[in-house]
């Protein structure tokens, strides 16, 4: 059974630090692409960052390009999402979602996370 | 960047009647690279249909998509209770990938 658990939100102060984490079992995490995907509080979905199964090509979100960095770890079926200067805006459940396999560009989401909430406030 | 209206913004109806969603993109779905996805309260959203019309695995046949170009459609045949929630559109064939506000779907 595919599943993707994430965890490392919590509460942030505005121009804090925050790095998710999404552990994957159930599947080959090496052979698929990654995404991190984001809620706000009763609003819709957007599209935060995308990282190849090789981790060769990364894609951003224009409203995070470098603030946060997506990243992972093949060996630890692990995919991260490293958030620096964070805004209130940035307030969400962020949620891992699994791509297609070796795609090099994100295309639709099969199994996603529970999520995991990050509130920037002060 | 391509922006998707869905319409209308929430649906009242009753268990056993047909459900027809809307979703109309700014500029032409390249290869009609369109998802649907279902979300309920708590929960992640779920994958319904992708590339249009096909069905994910493990989604019942009342549900069904169509459209090209602009226009898209997700239509549910006969709603069960348990299909009243949000439904998304998002498209993937230009960057960035963008997904609609959504459409709510509750019982009347």
């Amino acid at each position: 059974e595919v599943q993707l658990v994430e965890s490392g939100g919590g509460l942030v102060k505005p121009g804090g630090s925050l790095r998710l984490s999404c552990a994957a079992s159930g599947f080959t995490f090496s052979s698929y692409a990654m995404n991190w995907v984001r809620q706000a509080p009763g609003k819709g979905l957007e599209w935060v960052a995308y990282i190849s199964s090789t981790g060769s090509t990364i894609r951003y979100a224009d409203s995070v390009k470098g603030r946060l960095a997506i990243s992972r770890d093949n060996a630890k079926n692990s995919l991260f999402l490293q958030m620096n200067s964070l805004r209130a805006e940035d307030t969400a459940v962020y949620y891992c979602a699994r791509d297609l396999p070796s795609s090099n560009w994100p295309y639709y989401f099969d199994y996603w996370g529970q999520g995991t909430l990050v509130t920037v406030s002060s | 960047e391509i922006v998707l209206t869905q319409s209308p913004g929430t649906l009242s109806l009753s268990p056993g009647e047909r459900a027809t969603l809307s979703c109309r993109a700014s500029q032409s779905v390249i290869s009609s690279y369109l998802a649907w996805y279902q979300q309920k309260p708590g929960q992640a959203p779920r994958l319904l249909i992708y590339g249009a019309y096909s069905r994910a695995t493990g989604i019942p046949d009342r549900f069904g998509g169509s459209g090209s170009g602009t226009d898209f459609t997700l239509t549910i045949s006969r709603l069960e209770p348990e299909d009243f929630a949000v439904y998304y559109c998002q498209q993937y064939g230009s960057s960035p990938l963008t997904f609609g506000g959504g459409t709510k779907v509750e019982i009347k």
